[in-house]
């Protein structure tokens, strides 16, 4: 049972780049998150998915975009990438009715 | 809207001293709360939660009741060790989404 699993650990862009980042979840769970932590600012939600079929925006959605694929993986898509979307994204996913997320490890991002 | 606001940090602690985070949320209705704790190079993991006013969540030593009259969930624990270093964060559920704190980092020296 791996959880929340996500790809690539570390990856470097250029600006104007494009980039998917992966996350699958073994745990049959319905709703998926992607997240951006940032120094001093927490974790904000940029695009969520209560259930398979369907995505909702969070916080800060520009410049992202997102799919989900099947109940298991739920992808985030950097069209263009800029400086400003250096960052940790965290893939999380949430089950019924014990209402807690589990968080994947994380995948650090630079855009140089 | 929904936010959490909780204790700026940086906190130093030395080993079995008391730990307090405070942590005040607004929300309309009636959220889950809950306490997640990050270690370096890691994901949020779980630590604690709440799903209504007056619960306790407690796990590891840590606790932290909800306390709707004061809109808190502050996170205690009575002696802290040097693997409780970590960024302890406050979070709340409303409906699908959920909110964080900016974290609160907490290192114990021994």
């Amino acid at each position: 049972n791996a959880g929340v699993t996500q790809t690539p650990k570390f990856q470097v862009l250029k600006t104007g780049q494009s980039m998917t980042l992966q996350c699958a979840q073994d745990m049959n769970h319905n709703s998926m998150y992607w997240y951006r932590q940032d120094p001093g600012m927490g974790l904000r939600l940029i695009y969520y998915s209560a259930s398979e079929g369907t995505t909702d925006k969070g916080e800060v959605p520009n410049g992202y975009n997102v799919s989900r694929l099947n109940k298991r993986e739920f992808s985030l898509r950097l069209e263009s990438a800029a400086p400003s979307q250096t960052s940790v994204y965290f893939c999380a996913s949430r089950g019924g009715i014990t209402y807690e997320q589990y968080f994947g490890p994380g995948t650090r991002l630079t855009v140089t | 809207g929904d936010s959490v606001t909780q204790m700026e940090g940086p906190v130093t602690l030395s080993e079995e001293a008391f730990l307090t985070i405070n942590c005040t949320y607004t929300a309309t209705g009636y959220p889950s709360l809950f306490w997640y704790v990050q270690y370096p190079g890691e994901g949020l993991q779980l630590l604690l939660k709440a799903t209504k006013a007056d619960d306790k969540g407690s796990n590891k030593g840590f606790e932290a009741t909800y306390r709707k009259e004061t809109t808190s969930f502050h996170l205690e624990k009575g002696s802290v060790q040097v693997s409780d270093s970590a960024v302890y964060f406050c979070a709340l559920r409303s409906g699908n989404q959920f909110y964080f704190g900016t974290g609160t980092s907490l290192t114990v020296i021994p």
